[in-house]
């Protein structure tokens, strides 16, 4: 009963580095999303894919892009990272008929 | 925009009284309401969904809906120090699902 599994769980990168990252879920969901949680900002939708073969750009994307790699996985790549982007990042999908998300453990980022 | 607005807290309550979060949402075509708990450093966890006006209860949480003032409750009767977490309402109107920032809530035993 895996759910969303999402890798790495802790990650520090200097400013500049690249990194990608990687999300999973093993219950057959059609939509998948990226947020990132900062303190008092609540969640906050960088893309998502509402179905395979598709990506959207939600409120904050710029500095990030996704690949939507099969219906099991999406990951989210930061190019360049920035101080900015430190934050906790949790990955969702959402499908079966129901608008229920189900979320990931999350990745905590620090760019330094 | 479509905006989802909660108090940000804390909500102090004692244990064994009765915690109230409110929710407000601006989209008048707002379809389905959900209800997340997130413990601190975990991932936020589904308690609840409603579509319909009116209560939904599920053990010692119920769920309110008014779509004619757009607000949406959650009332968590006999607290618990356990239930101490931030309350995410979320609000589906079309794709994808709008969160609010969050409701602290404490439970002081």
């Amino acid at each position: 009963n895996a759910g969303v599994t999402q890798t790495p769980k802790f990650q520090v990168l200097k400013t500049g580095q690249s990194m990608t990252l990687q999300c999973a879920q093993d219950m057959n969901h059609n939509s998948m999303y990226w947020y990132r949680q900062d303190p008092g900002m609540g969640l906050r939708l960088i893309y998502y894919s509402a179905s395979e073969g598709t990506t959207d750009k939600g409120e904050v994307p710029n500095g990030y892009n996704v690949s939507r790699l099969n219906k099991r996985e999406f990951s989210l790549r930061l190019e360049s990272a920035a101080p900015s982007q430190t934050s906790v990042y949790f990955c969702a999908s959402q499908g079966g008929g129901r608008n229920v998300y189900t979320f990931g453990s999350g990745t905590r980022l620090t760019v330094v | 925009q479509k905006e989802v607005e909660q108090n940000s807290g804390p909500l102090s309550v004692p244990e064994g009284a009765i915690a109230s979060l409110n929710c407000t949402y601006s989209d008048r075509g707002s379809q389905s309401f959900f209800w997340y708990r997130q413990y601190s450093g975990k991932s936020p966890e589904l308690i609840m969904f409603i579509y319909s006006n009116g209560d939904k209860e599920d053990g010692r949480f119920t769920a309110q809906l008014n779509k004619a003032s757009q607000y949406v409750s959650l009332l968590i009767r006999d607290s618990q120090p356990s239930d101490s977490a931030t309350y995410l309402c979320a609000v589906k109107a079309g794709t994808p699902l709008v969160f609010g920032k969050g409701t602290r809530l404490s439970v002081i035993a």
